[in-house]
This record gives C-alpha cells, sequence and structure tokens, in this order.
C-alpha cells in the first residue's frame, strides 16, 4: 500500500529565506506524486504535480520539486519565501488502481516570519 | 466554471442529529471524492465515485455514514446519527479522469456538540 511521510510538521523560514519542505513516498508502481497548499479556512490547491517526464517539477507562485526515485522523495523547494506563502501544504501521492484517489502526508504548516 | 461547490460551509449540529452534507461537482468531471480532515487523522478518503456510481466506501467510518450521487452534477454525505467525534472538515473533489488535477471545494466544517 502506497503512504506518504512528510519530515517536520511545522517548518519556520525567514521572509526572503529558502523553503524545503520534505516529501517521501512508498509505492509499488511508478506514482504519480502531488503537493497542494491549504491556506487557512479554505480548500486544497495544486501547487504542482510528477506524472512522467522531467523529474524538476515547476509549479505556481515558484515552487517547485524534484522526484527521485532513488531516494523515493519528492521535496517542495522555494528559493525565496514571502509572507503569503505561510500555509499548510500536503504531499500526495495516487493511488495504485489510478482511480484518482489521493494518499495524503501528513501535511506540514509553514510559517514565514518577517 | 465555478468550482467545486460544497455547502453549507459551516454545520453546527447537536449530537443525534442527521446532518447533511452537499457537493455540486465541476461540469463534465466524471469522478467525485468524499475527504474528512481532522488533526488527529489528517486528510483521508471516505468515498469515491465513479460515473455516479459508488467504487470504494471502504473508508466510510460506520454505517451511521452514507452518501450518494443521484446525478453528475451532485453528491450528498449523510451522518445519520451525528456524534461529536464526526466534527472535522469535510471536502469534496473531483476530476475529469486519467491524471488530471484534483479540483478540491472549500469544504464544510462541522461542529457536533
Amino acid at each position: 500500500a502506497q503512504s506518504v511521510t512528510q519530515l517536520g510538521s511545522h517548518v519556520s523560514v525567514s521572509e526572503g529565506a529558502l523553503v524545503l519542505l520534505r516529501c517521501n513516498y512508498s509505492s509499488s508502481v511508478p506514482p504519480y506524486l502531488f503537493w497542494y497548499v491549504q491556506y487557512p479556512n479554505q480548500g486544497l490547491q495544486l501547487l504542482l504535480k510528477y506524472t512522467t517526464g522531467a523529474t524538476l517539477v515547476k509549479g505556481i507562485n515558484g515552487f517547485e520539486a524534484e522526484f527521485k526515485k532513488s531516494e523515493t522523495s519528492f521535496h517542495l523547494t522555494k528559493p525565496s519565501a514571502h509572507m503569503s506563502d505561510a500555509a499548510e501544504y500536503f504531499c500526495a501521492v495516487s493511488d495504485e488502481g489510478n482511480t484518482g484517489k489521493l494518499i495524503f502526508g501528513q501535511g506540514t504548516t509553514l510559517q514565514v516570519k518577517p | 466554471d465555478a468550482g467545486v461547490i460544497q455547502s453549507p460551509r459551516h454545520e453546527v449540529t447537536e449530537m443525534g442529529q442527521e446532518v447533511t452534507l452537499r457537493c455540486k461537482p465541476i461540469s463534465g468531471h466524471n469522478s467525485l471524492f468524499w475527504y474528512r480532515q481532522t488533526m488527529m487523522r489528517g486528510l483521508e478518503l471516505l468515498i469515491y465515485f465513479n460515473n455516479n456510481v459508488p467504487i470504494d466506501d471502504s473508508g466510510m467510518p460506520e454505517d451511521r455514514f452514507s452518501a450518494k450521487m443521484p446525478n453528475a452534477s451532485f453528491s450528498t454525505l449523510k451522518i445519520q446519527p451525528s456524534e461529536p467525534r464526526d466534527s472535522a472538515v469535510y471536502f469534496c473533489a473531483s476530476i475529469s479522469g486519467g491524471w488530471t488535477e484534483a479540483f478540491f471545494g472549500q469544504g464544510t466544517r462541522l461542529t457536533v456538540v
């Protein structure tokens, strides 16, 4: 069965600093991987996804993630944090049956300090 | 398109009462998912439909929970009777098939007192 582990439930960075949110997955088939962002009292919005092809994926708001099969990782990065990036971030993996079901990590809350 | 629309946004009810959550998926999307978000368990899938047919309800916690999708543009999640431990944010999401993006609604925050 698939699973997702997000290392660090809370990450705090200063404005302008590098953002690194870690995600490791487990899947017995080639995974489709996703990062979603959730702002307070809002639904989830897709930041980026990896399906096939290029392993470095660029998303919205300057975020990107790199799929590393050997490390079973899909870490999310942004070179320079902005106050508006403060939110909760979820990494997710597709289910093995290609049904569209997502298995989510526990989430990482990103705090951005001025 | 207005996106996935959920109603109500907030619901406060007393234990034992029936609660019905509603979802309108994006037009043309053929799969619909109900997720529940809690502090303890995170985001978990309750049930999903494909072409209005329930495919997997293994995530539905108890018989008190039921979901229907009478047509392509409407789904309900019902809890009867409700209990305080059902308090959570319930999300509906839809996809157009394949590995396209899942679009989420704003969620319904349910509080059972």
